[in-house]
């Protein structure tokens, strides 16, 4: 069966910390890997992954593939309380596979 | 430039009720989906159609049906609405090289 890990669930850090979230995956016919920004409202495209090894970057946000290991990781540098969201992860077959997503707090 | 349209936003139902929720998106996708999101919850697929006339079941179809009427929109139908429906819906799209495109949502209240 096809699924989507995402780890940890939930992480509280302050402002200005550095934070590493963890997708791994288990799925047949992988075409590319989304991670998303998720609110009080619809999810927001950050990044879509189809490589190993070659890193997205955004501003502070940052994202990588590892295709031989099957994970993905996305990485907030000098976080900041607007950063405090859920961040979703998902992969594509012929269908799209969600993780659970990690909640992400960021205090004061 | 509407991407994802999705009506209502808001809708408050008594236990029994039906009621359809319409998405519809102007980018040509093949693939259209919708899900729930419960409070600190995930996305869990309820139905997605794949191409214009086809619908499959996802993870929790129970309760719900869907009408794929042409390649732009996709509609989700509550037959019988019970309390435990009461949740947000998300209706996405997508074509294979594109991210998924999400409609506003809609926020569900079955009491």
């Amino acid at each position: 069966e096809d699924k989507v890990v995402q780890s940890p669930l939930s992480l509280v850090v302050h402002e200005g910390d550095t934070v590493t979230l963890n997708c791994s995956y288990e799925v047949t016919n992988f075409r590319s890997l989304l991670w998303y920004k998720q609110e009080k409202k619809a999810p927001t495209f950050l990044f879509m992954l189809t490589s190993s090894g070659i890193e997205k970057k955004s501003g502070r946000l940052s994202s990588i593939l590892d295709k031989k290991e099957l994970f993905s990781i996305l990485n907030i540098t000098a976080t900041q309380t607007g950063d405090s969201a859920v961040y979703l992860c998902a992969v594509i077959n012929y269908q799209l596979i969600w993780g659970a997503g990690t909640k992400l707090i960021i205090k004061p | 430039n509407a991407g994802v349209t999705q009506t209502p936003k808001f809708q408050v139902l008594k236990t029994g009720q039906s009621m359809t929720l319409q998405c519809a998106q102007d980018m040509n996708h093949n693939s259209m989906y919708w899900y729930r999101q419960d409070p600190g919850m995930g996305l869990r697929l309820i139905y997605y159609s794949a191409s214009e006339g086809t619908t499959d079941k996802g993870e929790v179809p129970n309760g719900y049906n869907v009408s794929r009427l042409n390649k732009r929109e996709f509609s989700l139908r509550l037959e019988s609405a019970a309390p435990s429906q009461t949740s947000v819906y998300f209706c996405a799209s997508w074509r294979e090289g594109t991210e998924a495109f999400f409609g506003q949502g809609t926020r569900l209240t079955v009491v």
